[in-house]
């Protein structure tokens, strides 16, 4: 079975702060981490994809198959960043089924 | 293209009452997905569908929801009868490769139900 625990449901910080959102996986064979993001009265969309090794808007995460977890980082938070932020995994054998996290609701203050 | 659409985008209804939830994913996607979204559970997949075929509804949390894409642009999720522990948002999407396998979902705006 495939699991995805996002232990933060909430997450505040101050604007320029670092920021790191914690997911962490549970699959026995390799899998692809994404990160979603719903931005407020937007749809939820892709933000990153592990295989990519990319950086969008700032965001980084690595996928660490030791410790099974693909943490969100950013250096420096800007109150732009502020929106639900979801962790999801797609096994090698479930045909692309997009199994995600319970959600980590992100604040920058000013 | 307007993404994908569903509708309603609210809906309150009364305990007991059947429930239509209706999506058309983007044109040329060939596979849909249902997700329920609530504040404790967060995403949880219901079904999702290849190619107008039902893959995987291991997610249904009942007999009273079940879903249906008669074809390639169109798919409904019914409750019937409908409770209050079914009040969430639902979520439709869509993706242009086998199942969704690169991992890009693309996501309606959601319907939220609300049952009295």
């Amino acid at each position: 079975a495939q699991r995805v625990t996002q232990p933060e449901k909430l997450l505040s910080v101050f604007k320029g702060a670092p920021v790191e959102l914690k997911c962490n996986y549970s699959y026995s064979g390799s899998p692809e981490l994404f990160w979603y993001v719903q931005y407020s009265r937007q749809r939820l969309q892709l933000l990153l994809r592990h295989i990519s090794r990319e950086s969008i808007k700032g965001f980084t995460a690595d996928l660490n198959k030791g410790e099974t977890s693909f943490h969100l980082k950013k250096p420096f938070a800007q109150e732009e960043d502020s929106a639900m932020y979801y962790c999801a995994l797609i096994g090698g054998t479930s045909y692309g089924k997009l199994t995600f996290g319970q959600g980590t609701i992100l604040t920058v203050h000013p | 293209d307007a993404g994908v659409i569903q509708s309603p985008r609210h809906e309150v209804t009364e305990m007991g009452q059947e429930v239509t939830l209706r999506c058309k994913p983007i044109s040329g996607h060939n596979s849909l997905f249902w997700y329920r979204q609530t504040m404790m559970r967060g995403l949880e997949l219901l079904i999702y569908f290849n190619n107008n075929v039902p893959i995987d509804d291991s997610g249904m949390p009942e007999d009273r929801f079940s879903a249906k894409m008669p074809n390639a642009s169109f798919s409904t999720l019914k409750i019937q009868p409908s409770e209050p522990r079914d009040s969430a948002v639902y979520f439709c999407a869509s993706s242009r490769r086998l199942a969704g396998e690169d991992g890009e979902l693309f996501f309606g705006e959601g319907s939220r139900l609300t049952v009295l």
